[in-house]
């Protein structure tokens, strides 16, 4: 299964709301998870199951789905949230494949 | 709450084999699959592999044969070899776990920059 992420990065400002896309080459039936991460620091759960809220992440991060189209919104856009994201399909084993990364810079 | 610390040889030459363990803390090794995951330098995540506690393993086709995962549960450790290396190889190595409701990775360890350079 192939996962197109779009836009490849974006600029916005702190409160912004952003939205990126994530589009599976078949269904996923839902195994569909979001990872932040950060220069130097390994990938950090988000959401998972396309739209349960990992632990003790911040509500503001919110992932949805619609067929094989995913969508992760960061509502209000914090400093802390200059990152890059990374969607990922596990429903297919032996073979979990991720997007290729949308960088969330500071405009 | 369970932790991930990741070890094992950074520089390489080419045509040697990659050698890393990932030991497991603070929580149980059985029931999940414990994966490795890789990223090129600038570039996206490749996920290599996994196994679980009864040993049975899947891994990525596209790396064909080359890599191996193992584990030793009375030491709550796994481990990736990765034979034949060429600098396409030269990445940070992450070892996860992927939780057990979810099928998501919910814990990783601290990564491990491998090198191939003759």
């Amino acid at each position: 299964i192939q996962m197109t992420q779009s836009p490849s990065s974006l600029s916005a400002s702190v409160g912004d709301s952003v939205t990126i896309t994530c589009r599976a080459s078949q269904n996923t039936f839902m195994y569909l998870n979001w990872y932040q991460q950060k220069p130097g620091k390994a990938p950090k759960l988000l959401i998972y199951g396309a739209s349960s809220l990992q632990s003790g992440v911040p509500s503001r991060f919110s992932g949805s789905a619609s067929g094989t189209d995913f969508t992760l919104t960061i509502s209000s856009l914090q400093p802390e949230d200059f990152a890059t994201y990374y969607c990922q399909q596990t429903y297919s084993p032996p073979m979990y494949t991720f997007g290729q990364g949308t960088k969330v810079e500071i405009q | 709450q369970v932790q991930l610390q990741q070890w094992g040889a950074g520089l390489l030459k080419p045509s040697e084999t990659l050698s890393l363990t990932c030991a497991v803390y603070g929580g149980s090794f059985s029931g999940h699959l414990w994966s490795w995951i890789r990223q090129p330098p600038g570039k996206g995540l490749e996920w290599i592999g996994e196994i679980n506690d009864s040993r049975t393993t899947n891994y990525n086709p596209s790396l064909k044969s080359r890599p191996t995962i193992s584990v030793d549960t009375s030491k709550k450790q796994f481990s990736l070899k990765l034979t034949s290396v060429t600098a396409a190889d030269t990445a940070v190595y992450y070892c996860a776990r992927l939780m057990a409701y979810g099928n998501a990775f919910d814990i990783w360890g601290q990564g491990t920059m491998v090198t191939v350079s003759s």
